[in-house]
């Protein structure tokens, strides 16, 4: 079974500066799928960005970027610019690329990582 | 476009009591799951469904039922609350594995307490 783990429960950033959010996981396979997902006050689950395992470019969305180091099992988000609607749970999770199996698509959560933002 | 829609937004349930909570979605999504988040903690999988007629059990089932009679639409049934239920729960739908890597759409929750 794969497991994923964020060893830290909570951050803090001052607006404008970068932080960095820290995920592992550990899986037998080697073909799968990582997500950031951040969830603010309201609840909701907002997917912030994702990697294809296969892929060795890691990918970026306008501030949020990934260090992806598939033969240490991590994959750390790097939050550039912070600003204040970034304060949320921030979530990594694995999703296997397997059809089928005992997967089915789903997705493996870590702990979540608290985020503050400071004015 | 509504997305995945879940109701009630939140219920505060006696315990012995039995609920269904609703999920449906609009994007005919053949994958379809369940999960539950407990305070402070990540989501863990219920059940899922990968089709109309067809659901499985995921990590924490033991409390709960679901079915899937249609493509839109995946009840959470709990039959016999208990406090341990107390808890956030999730509903996502899915385009398919087959599909690059396509995300799991989320509803927006439902709070439930178990007094």
């Amino acid at each position: 079974a794969q497991t994923v783990t964020q060893s830290q429960p909570e951050m803090s950033v001052q607006e404008a500066e970068t932080v960095t959010l820290s995920c592992t996981y550990d899986t037998s396979e080697s073909d799968y799928y990582l997500f950031w997902y951040k969830q603010p006050p309201s609840r909701q689950m907002i997917l912030v960005i994702r990697q294809e395992a296969y892929k060795q470019q890691n990918a970026t969305e306008n501030r949020f970027s990934v260090n992806f180091q598939k033969a240490a099992k991590s994959f750390s988000l790097k939050i550039s610019d912070s600003q204040l609607g970034d304060a949320a749970m921030y979530f990594c999770a694995y999703r296997s690329a397997l059809a089928g199996g005992t997967s089915y698509g789903k997705l493996t959560f870590g702990q979540g990582t608290i985020l503050t933002v400071h004015p | 476009n509504a997305g995945v829609t879940q109701t009630p937004k939140f219920r505060i349930l006696k315990i012995g009591q039995s609920m269904t909570l609703q999920c449906t979605q609009d994007m005919n999504h053949n994958y379809m799951y369940w999960y539950r988040q407990d305070p402070g903690m990540g989501l863990k999988l219920i059940y899922y469904s990968v089709g109309a007629g067809i659901t499985d059990k995921g990590e924490v089932p033991n409390g709960y039922n679901v079915s899937r009679s249609t493509t839109e639409d995946f009840p959470l049934r709990l039959e016999l609350a208990a406090p341990s239920q107390t808890s956030v729960y999730f509903c996502a739908s899915s385009e398919g594995l087959l599909v690059s890597y396509q995300p799991q759409h989320f509803g927006d929750g439902t709070r439930l307490s178990i007094l």
